[in-house]
């Protein structure tokens, strides 16, 4: 069974530039989450959705970062203008409906590099 | 957000000690749920607890909700090379809203 599937695995780019992260959730699951992980911070999540409505975006760090889901196996995380401190691995999860109170299964992240 | 406290940060023990990780909550949390990250890795859910005083086993790792469904521990005997990595743990309070710990970092002396 294919797990969820995130791409791409590795981003270099240049500060200012635009980042778009991709998510493939497992299929039949309901809920999808988008999880930032740094030393500093360790592992924060950003924004979660159920049945492609965000319900909670309180951890999205500011305007620069916006997500969306437009369909049950698809969305996107993306940072413009990027910046240096935006480097980190990003992960997204997925879980069968009434999400949050099912197990999470996550992709093997992004990992991301603003010079 | 990271509203429930986890500690140790971090733990380095040798082969064959026990270790133990704690979650706190400062509201009654609806579950709980455990994950473990391997160093490059990515988290790995391990188990999930509901009722309250619920005790759960996997082998020689132990989990434990507490009474007031405010804490949880992790305690894992006689640690192997293999349970190196960070452990997590992940709340619900309330309906919707999910909160964690900043994890523990377990590494091991063979």
């Amino acid at each position: 069974d294919a797990g969820v599937i995130q791409s791409p695995r590795h981003e270099v780019t240049e500060m200012g530039q635009e980042v778009t992260l991709r998510c493939k959730p497992i299929s039949g699951h309901n809920s999808l989450f988008w999880y930032r992980q740094t030393m500093m911070r360790g592992l924060e999540l950003l924004i979660y959705f159920n049945n492609n409505v965000p319900i909670d975006d309180s951890g999205m760090p500011e305007d620069r970062f916006s997500a969306k889901m437009p369909n049950a196996s698809f969305s996107t995380l993306k940072i413009q203008p990027s910046e240096p401190r935006d480097s980190a691995v990003y992960f997204c999860a997925s879980s069968l409906i009434s999400g949050s109170n099912q197990p999470q299964h996550f992709g093997d992240g992004t990992r991301l590099s603003i010079l | 957000g990271q509203q429930v406290m986890q500690i140790p940060q971090y733990q380095h023990v040798q082969e064959g000690e026990d270790f133990t990780t704690y979650c706190n909550s400062s509201t009654t949390l609806s579950n709980i749920q455990w994950y473990k990250q391997r160093p490059g890795g990515h988290p790995v859910f391990l188990i999930q607890l509901v009722k309250s005083g619920e005790v759960k086993k996997q082998k020689r790792l132990t989990f434990q909700f507490g009474e007031a469904k405010k804490n949880s521990s992790l305690h894992i005997t006689a640690t192997q090379t293999t349970d190196v990595g960070t452990y997590f743990c992940k709340g619900l309070q309330g309906a919707q809203k999910l909160v964690f710990g900043q994890g523990t970092r377990l590494t091991i002396n063979p």
